[in-house]
Formats: structure tokens, C-alpha cells, sequence
């Protein structure tokens, strides 16, 4: 099993509907939990953090992180074409600070 | 700040040179990591820094591959000798060392191995 697994999509939205992006990870995976959005030919951007199970929300995103099921999930409300791009998780992994990526969901929000 | 700061944007080169990719960490940040993103394997993590030292090499891919962090300031990815099969975008991120921690990224330097 992959360290942090992403369905790699695309998942299509229509605009202003909910986006729901998830991740799974194994047992090597620490429960610090981070979302990255990557617009094609750019370097990756942090948008979202979680560290605890549970909700997190700031503005339009929420991420959700379940550690008995070890997933996490990022939703995106009020989806707008802007949010067009491919979403990795990550999470650490082993005892020192080893930042692990999924391979990214490409999220397309069509119009 | 600047953020972080990578060279060349572009590098194109013929099989069996020697490619030397640069960075420079923001300031104040003691982790630094290089990765490579292709669209087969995603982001992989070739190696990390904490404090100048190489903590992690598990995923440097092979001997052709080498990297440096001579001060706080500056690190190099070198391949020697470049192979096709090294053409990539190779990315350098930076951060505050610790299990919250949050990386920033450099703008990436696309690799072409010809």
C-alpha cells in the first residue's frame, strides 16, 4: 500500500457546487495532514493544514480528517473555475520530518 | 521575502553532462527539500535537510544523483551523468523543521535530458 493514495480524477464539478477531494493513508503516515494546490505549470501551494480529527474550515475550504479510518478529505464550497487544479495531500511520514505527497486529484470546475 | 528561490527555470542538456540545479531556503527556515515531480510518479522526495545536515537520501534514485547544502543558505542537486530518463520538474521546498510543519516551494526547474 502507497504511503498517502489519491484518486488522480479529474472530478468534474459544475460552479458553485461542492467539490470533495479525498486521501487515504497508511499506518507509517503521522496524523499531520496538509492539502497543496498545484495550478498546471506552478509549484505547489499550501491551502490547508489539519491536525486533529475533525473539521477544519477557513473561508470556502473544509478539510475533515478521520484517524480510524485514516482518511482526509478536503471539501470545496461554492466551487468557482479559479479552483481548477490538482489537489495533493500529504502527510509525514517515519519518525523525522518526511513529507510524503499522494499523486494529486485534478479537479476541474466547469461553467 | 523572496520565497524560494530555484535555478535555472529551464535546463535542457544532452545524455551523459552534468546538470547542476540551484536553491536558495527563505530565510529563518531550517529544512530544505528536494523533489521531483513527473507525470507517471507524481512528487517523490529525493532528499531533506534539517540544519545543513542530509537526514533522509532514501529516495535518491541512484549514485548519479548527489546533493549539498554548504550553508543556511544555498543547496545543489547534482546529476552526473544526466539520462533521459531524468527529465522532470525538479522541485526545492523549505520549511520550519517539526511535525506541523509547512513546506513552501520554489518555482520548480524543468529538466530535459535529450
Amino acid at each position: 500500500q502507497k504511503e498517502v493514495e489519491q484518486n488522480s480524477g479529474p472530478l468534474s464539478v459544475p460552479e458553485g457546487a461542492i467539490a470533495s477531494l479525498n486521501c487515504t493513508y497508511s499506518d507509517r503516515v503521522s496524523q499531520s495532514f496538509f492539502w497543496y494546490r498545484q495550478y498546471s505549470g506552478k509549484s505547489p501551494e499550501l491551502i490547508m493544514s489539519i491536525y486533529s480529527n475533525g473539521d477544519k474550515e477557513d473561508g470556502r475550504f473544509t478539510a475533515q480528517l478521520n484517524k480510524a479510518s485514516q482518511y482526509v478529505s478536503l471539501l470545496i464550497r461554492d466551487s468557482q473555475p479559479s479552483d481548477s487544479a490538482t489537489y495533493l495531500c500529504a502527510g509525514y511520514t517515519g519518525t523525522a520530518s518526511k513529507l510524503t505527497f499522494g499523486t494529486g486529484t485534478r479537479l476541474q470546475v466547469t461553467l | 521575502d523572496a520565497g524560494v528561490i530555484q535555478s535555472p527555470r529551464h535546463e535542457v542538456t544532452e545524455m551523459g553532462q552534468e546538470v547542476t540545479l540551484r536553491c536558495k531556503p527563505i530565510s529563518g527556515h531550517n529544512s530544505l527539500f528536494w523533489y521531483r515531480q513527473t507525470m507517471m510518479r507524481g512528487l517523490e522526495l529525493l532528499i531533506y535537510f534539517n540544519n545543513n545536515v542530509p537526514i533522509d537520501d532514501s529516495g535518491m534514485p541512484e549514485d548519479r544523483f548527489s546533493a549539498k547544502m554548504p550553508n543556511a543558505s544555498f543547496s545543489t542537486l547534482k546529476i552526473q551523468p544526466s539520462e533521459p530518463r531524468d527529465s522532470a520538474v525538479y522541485f526545492c521546498a523549505s520549511g520550519e523543521a517539526g511535525p506541523s510543519e509547512k513546506l513552501f516551494f520554489g518555482s520548480g526547474t524543468q529538466l530535459s535530458v535529450l
